[in-house]
């Protein structure tokens, strides 16, 4: 069974810059979150989408935002990008419920903004 | 709102030393998750161990064991003879049961280092 899966692993983007970046969860999971992991802050919460939904938002800007396709894979949006936007962001699915379900992560995409 | 705090920051060992790691959390809700991940070099964020908040049994899986204390609000990880592959930075997180679905709050992480 694939596992979730991210593209892409590495990219460079100067400041102002878009980036948008893709996850596709484990078959059967309808429930995708982003996590940002900056250096020395450990791991943030992004979003959290269920069935196309955006359900739930951590504390960042607008310029961080998303959506869930019907097939469930995810994309992440960044507009424009500042230097302490660089960061591995991490995309985990799970079933979908509250609270028991594991989450299974990805490798990450690891962003520099220059 | 949820909080997860890992105070140490680095642990170093030689291999074959056990290894333990300190997990308290805060959180309002009677029914909640702990969990373990484990992130190696290569980002991946890898699944060890889940527990629920009724269950304060304590368990031993191969060269891991946990033990929650509710009492002291504590989860803490420990690694028996420990293995350069062990190397990694663990994170303890919880999840509660609510609207937020399977969101993790994480703590901030203990980088492990064993040396050969």
């Amino acid at each position: 069974e694939a596992g979730v899966t991210q593209s892409p692993t590495h990219l460079i983007k100067t400041r102002g810059q878009q980036v948008t970046l893709r996850c596709s969860p484990i078959s059967g999971h309808t429930s995708v979150y982003w996590y940002q992991q900056a250096l020395g802050l450990g791991l943030q919460f992004l979003l959290w989408y269920d069935e196309g939904e955006e359900r739930n938002r951590g504390n960042f800007p607008p310029r961080f935002s998303g959506r869930q396709f019907p097939n469930y894979s995810s994309e992440l949006n960044v507009n424009a990008l500042e230097l302490e936007d660089s960061a591995l962001y991490l995309c985990a699915s799970s079933l979908k419920g509250a609270g028991a379900n594991v989450l299974t992560f990805g490798a990450g995409s690891r962003l520099t903004v220059l | 709102a949820q909080k997860v705090t890992q105070a140490q920051t680095e642990i170093s060992v030689v291999e074959k030393e056990d290894v333990t790691l300190d997990c308290v959390y805060e959180t309002r809700d009677t029914t909640y998750y702990l969990f373990w991940y484990k992130q190696p070099p290569s980002g991946e964020l890898v699944f060890l161990i889940r527990r629920n908040s009724f269950d304060e049994q304590n368990e031993i899986s191969g060269r891991y064991s946990w033990n929650f204390q509710k009492s002291t609000s504590s989860f803490n990880f420990t690694i028996t003879a420990s293995q350069v592959v062990d190397s990694a930075v663990y994170f303890c997180a919880l999840s509660e049961v609510g609207a937020a679905g399977n969101k993790l709050t994480f703590g901030g992480g203990t980088r492990v280092l064993v040396k050969p």
